[in-house]
């Protein structure tokens, strides 16, 4: 199994400001996910990070809003910028592991923009 | 698009009762994955089905794939109160890992 971390946990922050999420996986991996929970809703596919090239973006998502980097295969970062209380969700990262397809979830951080 | 849905939406049950979770996806996909999620906690796995009729079983948990009909279902035998949660199924293909989730089923066991 895939062991990941989150920092921050959480954040309280204020409207117009960016905050960087950042995503630690402790083995190597292809791909990372980005997901986007809203308050009381279900999980969205917010990017894919791959090292070594660009994210790829879902629909309604884009780079200057939710810039990432994937400096290496084990790393990522999510920057929410220019916020506001919208952005308001969880936001969790996500990697498939090398057994059965199994995809495994971090702890999520928890942001709440006012 | 590939639409994923979950019926019921919200379920309330009595502890002891069997009860089953419906997951309905719109178009072909090659797996399909339950997570359990517990407020303010992240996601759990719980199965990962990958074959037309495949069925795991956890505990009190089941879980069966369909993929002629698009449709998976978790089955909860005997609730218990533990079992409370909101329970989302996820479909995928192979060759692009990303997932689309369902829409979750919050489920409460009443003692």
């Amino acid at each position: 199994s895939a062991v990941i971390s989150q920092k921050p946990s959480r954040d309280i922050c204020q409207r117009g400001t960016s905050l960087t999420i950042q995503c630690q996986v402790d083995s190597q991996v292809t791909m990372m996910f980005w997901y986007r929970q809203q308050p009381g809703q279900s999980l969205t596919l917010i990017a894919t990070a791959n090292q070594g090239s660009e994210a790829t973006y879902e629909s309604g998502f884009v780079i200057d809003k939710f810039p990432i980097s994937r400096p290496n295969l084990t790393f990522s970062t999510l920057t929410v910028s220019n916020m506001s209380p919208e952005d308001s969700s969880i936001y969790l990262c996500s990697v498939e592991g090398d057994i059965n397809y199994e995809q495994y979830f971090g702890p999520g951080t928890r942001l709440t923009v006012t | 698009e590939l639409k994923v849905e979950q019926n019921p939406l919200f379920l309330s049950m009595q502890e002891g009762k069997n009860y089953t979770i419906y997951c309905n996806y719109s178009t072909t996909s090659d797996r399909l994955y339950w997570y359990r999620q517990d407020p303010g906690k992240s996601l759990e796995s719980l199965f990962v089905l990958l074959s037309n009729g495949a069925v795991k079983q956890e505990g009190r948990l089941m879980a069966s794939l369909d993929t002629k009909a698009r449709l998976s279902t978790l089955h909860i035998t005997a609730a218990v109160h533990d079992l409370s949660a909101t329970y989302f199924c996820a479909v995928g293909n192979f060759g692009n890992e990303k997932l689309t989730f369902g829409t979750g089923t919050r489920l409460t066991i009443i003692p």
